[in-house]
């Protein structure tokens, strides 16, 4: 099984409408990053979230990381053709000899006019 | 623009052929990273180097060979790749190698890689 669980694996949206993306991990995180990919290319980093309860905006995405800190959200609010992409999170996971930065299978979105 | 290019962006190989990917940071980070990228897997990372030191190595396979001549390059050797190989190969870069840490990896645009 992966270590980081993302959710959905796809999703298609309408412009203008809102989603959500998870993040799940059965471990602590300590360090969790959102970063989004446009088809081939390389990651563009969105947000990082350390502490439990935290939560980050930017423009219209929000990312929280929850108080247990084993899963995060990213929250896209009025979504624009300029979002559509594949969104990844990462984190650092403690794998009993190291951390790793590790990342999840990805989001694809698609935002239809 | 992250700071961290690589080159080629696109590589077609035969499967007798040798090439090297170049990943170059002048962002005076002290950590390289080169993840590998496939369809519906996550990303696999492959190495890291540490102050042109490798300190990762997760069991790649000998056919793929790193070099960190200095800590703004990195290069990834290829030799005999099988088609299973084709993949987006990333190159990535942080302050240090050191895990958790404060700060996200910069990651350069990609070489989309196809063996045949």
């Amino acid at each position: 099984s992966q270590e980081l669980e993302q959710s959905p694996q796809s999703l298609i949206v309408q412009e203008g409408k809102n989603l959500t993306i998870n993040c799940t991990s059965s471990k602590t995180l300590y360090g969790l990053y959102w970063y989004k990919q446009k088809y081939g290319e390389g990651l563009i980093f969105l947000m990082m979230l350390q502490k439990g309860g935290e939560e980050k905006s930017h423009e219209k995405i929000t990312a929280k990381l929850d108080e247990k800190k084993q899963q995060s959200s990213l929250h896209i609010t009025a979504s624009q053709p300029s979002h559509a992409g594949i969104y990844l999170c990462g984190a650092d996971i403690y794998t009993g000899t190291a951390s790793k930065l590790t990342f999840g299978t990805g989001t694809r979105l698609q935002v239809t006019l | 623009e992250t700071g961290v290019t690589q080159t080629p962006r696109h590589l077609v190989m035969g499967m007798t052929n040798k090439k090297s990917l170049k990943c170059e940071q002048h962002l005076g980070h002290n950590a390289m990273y080169w993840y590998k990228q496939s369809a519906k897997k996550p990303l696999e990372l492959m190495f890291v180097y540490s102050l042109e030191e490798r300190v990762e190595n997760n069991s790649v396979p000998s056919r793929f060979s790193p070099e960190c001549p200095n800590s703004s390059h990195l290069f990834l050797h290829l030799h005999t790749l099988q088609p299973e190989d084709s993949a987006l190969y990333l190159c990535a870069s942080s302050p240090t190698p050191d895990r958790p840490m404060n700060t996200e990896a910069f990651f350069g645009q990609g070489t989309r890689l196809t063996v045949v």
